[in-house]
């Protein structure tokens, strides 16, 4: 049963940086191209970055390009989401999401919450 | 920029049928935009309902169906219940990124 399980949130100050990660269990981790998507407090959902099965293409959201950098480690079944020069707007809940047929997103994990604040 | 459109709220009858939509701000919606279905309720992660316009995940009833309609997609429930008051969110995909829609709060009343 495929499972993905966050870890990393948690509150940090504005212009601060933040690893999230997410560990993948019940399927093939390296096959499956990989997800991040953000949800803030009360706010809809919004897709943040994707990661290619084999790592070799990333995409971003115009907002987080320059300061967040998506990366997996396929020998340890897990997804990183390295997240600098945060900003209050950074703020929600993280979801380690994994890809599927039709480009869309199949299995969500329960997500992490990240917090910028002073 | 490209904005995703969905009705922000939307009521059915228990038993009733509902459709939502989602659209763009500029052109129509098409299977070349993959869209994709998703529920989610209150401190839940989101469920995959629908992928590649009309294919049902795993698990998931057939009273849901995806279409697209006119120049938008759209998520039909037939025979609505009580358990699906929840949001839907659509999720369209545009070549290196990929663009949720604002959601759809349905209530079953």
């Amino acid at each position: 049963q495929e499972q993905m399980v966050e870890s990393g949130g948690g509150v940090v100050q504005p212009g601060r940086s933040l690893r999230l990660s997410c560990a993948a269990s019940g399927f093939t981790f390296s096959s499956h191209g990989m997800h991040w998507v953000r949800q803030a407090p009360g706010k809809g959902l919004e897709w943040v970055a994707v990661i290619w099965y084999d790592g070799s293409n990333k995409y971003y959201r115009d907002s987080v390009k320059g300061r967040f950098t998506v990366s997996r480690d396929n020998s340890k079944n897990t997804l990183y989401l390295q997240m600098n020069s945060l900003r209050a707007d950074d703020t929600g809940v993280y979801y380690c999401a994994r890809a599927g047929g039709g480009n869309a997103i199949h299995y969500w994990g329960q997500g992490t919450l990240v917090t910028v604040s002073s | 920029q490209t904005v995703v459109t969905q009705e922000p709220s939307f009521s059915v009858s228990p038993g009733g049928t509902v459709t939502l939509t989602c659209g763009m701000n500029s052109g129509s919606v098409s299977t070349s935009f993959y869209p994709s279905w998703y529920q989610q309720t209150p401190g839940q992660p989101p469920r995959t309902l629908i992928y590649n316009t009309n294919t049902r995940s795993s698990g998931v009833p057939d009273r849901f169906s995806g279409s697209i309609l006119g120049n938008k997609a759209a998520l039909t429930i037939t025979g609505a219940q009580a358990d699906d008051e929840s949001d839907y969110y659509c999720l369209l995909h545009f070549d290196t990124v990929w663009v949720f829609g604002g959601g759809t709060k349905l209530t079953v009343l």
